[in-house]
């Protein structure tokens, strides 16, 4: 099946530093890429939807400013946190579709920021 | 109220009984759902996918579709303490955005 890798699955950060994630689809082209964020003991909400080569497009109350995603090709879009604060640390996938209509999920990076 | 209501748990059963997680939902316009599993601290995998009305079997698991209720519901046989994990279920709107449900917690007890 397809396969979408999310890296780093971990990372700790200083308060004020800017930390990004990537998200690969390995074996198709991803047309359209989603970034989630999932606070403990809570469902995902979807912060951002991208498509290769156009600007994302944020859900209400996400900052684009602070999260930054990049889309610049069909197998890789990323997702910057810009200068991080606590209230940033949670657990955020992406998700890949690609020609048809299931979604792919990475598996996840959590990150902490101190 | 929200598009779609899923009880979060904890749900726990015995080793080796029939599990039964169900959401409901409020939008009809689009009607195709989806149930995940998620692992602790790991992404939601897609377990099954359904299109309309029916049941949708896939070895241990079944989907099942209720339109009339507006009712969703997915069924483990033999379950497994290996099944043990939230179970999300999704409707897709005609955006191809997911409406998630909070996750039910399903314990199974060896």
């Amino acid at each position: 099946g397809a396969v979408v890798s999310q890296h780093p699955s971990w990372v700790i950060c200083k308060s004020g530093t800017s930390v990004k994630i990537e998200c690969r689809s390995l074996d198709f082209q991803a047309t359209t890429m989603f970034w989630y964020r999932q606070f403990p003991k809570q469902s995902l909400m979807l912060m951002a939807t991208s498509n290769e080569g156009s600007k994302a497009t944020y859900e209400q109350g996400v900052e684009k400013d602070k999260f930054l995603i990049n889309h610049a090709s069909l197998t890789l879009s990323t997702l910057t946190v810009t200068s991080a604060h606590p209230e940033d640390s949670s657990f955020y996938i992406c998700s890949a579709q690609g020609s048809g209509e299931k979604l792919f999920f990475g598996s996840g990076t959590q990150l902490s920021v101190l | 109220q929200k598009e779609v209501e899923q009880d979060p748990g904890p749900l726990s059963v015995p080793e080796g009984a029939i599990v039964s997680l169900n959401c409901t939902y409020s939008n009809s316009a689009f009607q195709y759902f989806m149930w995940y599993r998620q692992y602790s601290r790991k992404g939601p995998e897609l377990l099954m996918y359904t299109y309309s009305s029916g049941n949708k079997e896939d070895g241990r698991f079944t989907a099942q579709v209720d339109k009339s209720s507006k009712y969703i519901s997915l069924f483990i046989r033999d379950s497994q303490p290996s099944d043990s994990a939230t179970y999300l279920c999704a409707r897709m709107d005609s955006n191809y955005q997911l409406i998630w449900g909070a996750g039910t917690k399903l314990i199974i007890k060896p």
